[in-house]
Formats: C-alpha cells, structure tokens, sequence
C-alpha cells in the first residue's frame, strides 16, 4: 500500500510568482483535501476534490486553484503570492465522502515566499 | 461558525502522572470529533475518533455536548506520547477544522 507523497518537499519562490505543489494519493482513495499550515497553527481547509472536481473550499482567495487528475493525484497551484502564503502545505487522502473521517496525510510541501 | 479551540499551546507532565489535553468546540449541527497526533518526524495521523467510543495507546476522548467540549485523556502518560495533538472537527463536505495543537512533554 502506497502512502500519500507529495512534492517538492521544500521550494523557495518570491512574491508575485506562482507555485504548483503536487500530491499522489494513498491507493484506493479517490478524495483529496489540501490545507494551510502556517506556523504554530493547526492546518487549514484550503479544500477538497473528488472525481476531478471542486466539491468544498475554505476561506482562500481565488487565487488558489486546484486539479485532481484520472489517477487521483492532485495538484494545488498560488498566483501572484504573497508572503503570508509561506507556510507548509498538506495534502491528505481519504476514501470517498471521507469515510469514517481518517484523512491520510503527506509529508507536506513547506513554500517560503521571500 | 465552526471553530476549534485548544487552550494550550504545551502541556509538560512527568512519566506515569495523568494527562488531560482540552479542545472545545462550536458547530450548529450534530459534531463529529477527531483527535490527529503528529510524532517527530512523522506524518500527521488520527489517533481517535469520538464515534468509535474506543481506547487508543490508552488514551480516550469523550464527547460532551454540553460542554461542548471533547477532551483527551491518559491516565499514565508515557514518554512515547510526546508528540503535537491536534484537535479537530469533521463539518460539510469533510471539511476539517483543526485546533492550533498543543504539544504534550512527558518528561522522564
């Protein structure tokens, strides 16, 4: 059984540029969630796809855009960023209507906007 | 709104003494309560869930609506359990709040 992976682990961008963060989701799940962390918080809804399509969104500007594609994995993509968008940013997997609400979670991508 | 609140950012007990980390919470429907831990250098992951009305490395949770209140409990922590606790509530959509954490030291 796979894990969730996503990628880069690390990057560095500057403000005003845009950023795509990718994730593979854990075999045999066909949601994918994406959340915020900034740092000393707990992780925020940025939101959720399931059969390749937006079905939930938190409080993030349009700005933050998102894909699943045919195999599940997604990708979360910023424009024009900011510096309060530096955070590390989780990917989770989990079965369809979320199941008995077990998210799996990525390692996380941590994005530092100079 | 729906929010999630843990009142303490750290929480330090000493090997074998009890532990108690609080999470309150405000939602307008029925809530579905989860706790998630995140060991070192480990991915975040769900320790428990209120549903299952279940035990965990020893640790539970009950919920009281009342209270509005879902906090975890141990009664000898070890130190294998220092680790990041979050707190979190399952809204429309799986849609999950989290609390801010609160990092539990257990201390030989």
């Amino acid at each position: 059984e796979t894990g969730v992976t996503q990628s880069p682990t690390h990057l560095i961008k500057t403000r005003g540029q845009q950023v795509t963060l990718r994730c593979s989701s854990q075999s045999g799940h066909n949601t994918v969630s994406w959340y915020q962390q900034a740092l000393g918080q707990g992780p925020q809804f940025i939101f959720q796809y399931y059969r390749e399509e937006e079905n939930g969104r938190g409080n993030f500007p349009p700005r933050f855009s998102g894909l699943q594609f045919p195999n599940y994995s997604s990708e979360l993509n910023v424009n024009a960023l900011e510096l309060d968008d530096s955070a590390l940013y989780l990917c989770a997997s989990s079965l369809a209507g979320g199941g008995t609400g077990e998210l799996f979670f990525g390692e996380g991508s941590r994005l530092t906007v100079l | 709104a729906q929010r999630v609140t843990q009142p303490e950012k750290l929480l330090s007990v000493f090997k074998g003494a009890p532990v108690e980390l609080k999470c309150n919470y405000s939602y307008s429907g029925s809530p579905e309560l989860f706790w998630y831990v995140q060991y070192s250098r480990q991915r975040l992951q769900l320790l428990l869930r209120h549903i299952s009305r279940e035990s965990i490395k020893g640790f539970t949770a009950d919920l009281n609506k009342g209270e509005t209140s879902f906090h975890l409990k141990k009664p000898f922590a070890q130190e294998e359990d220092s680790a990041m606790y979050y707190c979190a509530l399952r809204g429309d959509f799986n849609k999950f709040y989290f609390g801010s954490g609160t990092k539990l030291n257990v201390k030989p």
